[in-house]
């Protein structure tokens, strides 16, 4: 069973635009939303994080827009730069031991 | 500090073969977790321990899969006999306390069973 689900698979954005990837959860119990960015031949980084209790969060280019009755949160990446070129995961987890549940990742490509 | 760090970081083995990845989490980071990347599946959580105590290993696909965590900087995940679908890239992650913080991920170890 997949808690969560991630879209597109993959995603081209022109330099300068704006790259939207989504995601949604199942568990109601979840309370951290975080969002990881991978470079080839790395492994992932957390990039912004944000709890239920706010419904969106900056920083910088990134932005996480989160809706808690839809059970869906989102990124946004303003202004997109080539550099931003890289595989983002959505992940989710209960506050206490217990661990993240990725999504499947987007691949983001940002073309000049 | 030198971030989470795994080894090999490429292994390539014959079908049979066993084979052992190995990490050094941070120091001073408590929870420790191995994930399986692939392109089909993702992410997927094989086990993860606190406090060097295994917590869950209920991601493990199947009993030719081990891991320990002898003490707080070492880790190893073990499979023995390797098979052709086992090849993944193997990430261990490392954080201050189960889930709802950073997690600090390893370059990872590339696997591939012939």
């Amino acid at each position: 069973q997949q808690q969560v689900k991630q879209s597109p698979q993959s995603l081209i954005v022109q330099k300068g635009g704006i790259s939207i990837i989504n995601c949604a959860y199942e568990n109601t119990a979840f309370d951290y939303f975080p969002w990881y960015q991978q470079f080839p031949g790395k492994g992932p980084a957390l990039l912004i994080a944000i709890r239920p209790d706010v419904s969106e969060k900056k920083e910088g280019r990134f932005t996480i827009s989160f809706n808690k009755s839809a059970k869906q949160f989102s990124l946004h990446i303003m202004d997109s730069q080539p550099g931003d070129s890289a595989t983002y995961f959505c992940a989710a987890s209960m506050s206490g031991n217990t661990p993240l549940v990725f999504g499947k990742g987007t691949r983001l490509s940002v073309i000049a | 500090d030198a971030g989470v760090i795994q080894s090999p970081r490429h292994e390539v083995t014959e079908m049979g073969q066993e084979v052992t990845l190995r990490c050094k989490p941070i120091s001073g980071h408590n929870s420790l977790f191995w994930y399986r990347q692939t392109m089909m599946r993702g992410l997927e959580l094989l086990i993860y321990f606190n406090n060097n105590v295994p917590i869950d290993d209920s991601g493990m696909p199947e009993d030719r899969f081990s891991a320990k965590m002898p003490n707080a900087s070492f880790s190893t995940l073990k499979i023995q006999p390797s098979e052709p679908r086992d090849s993944a890239v193997y990430f261990c992650a490392g954080g201050r306390g189960g889930g709802s913080g950073e997690l600090f991920f390893g370059e990872g170890s590339r696997l591939t069973v012939l």
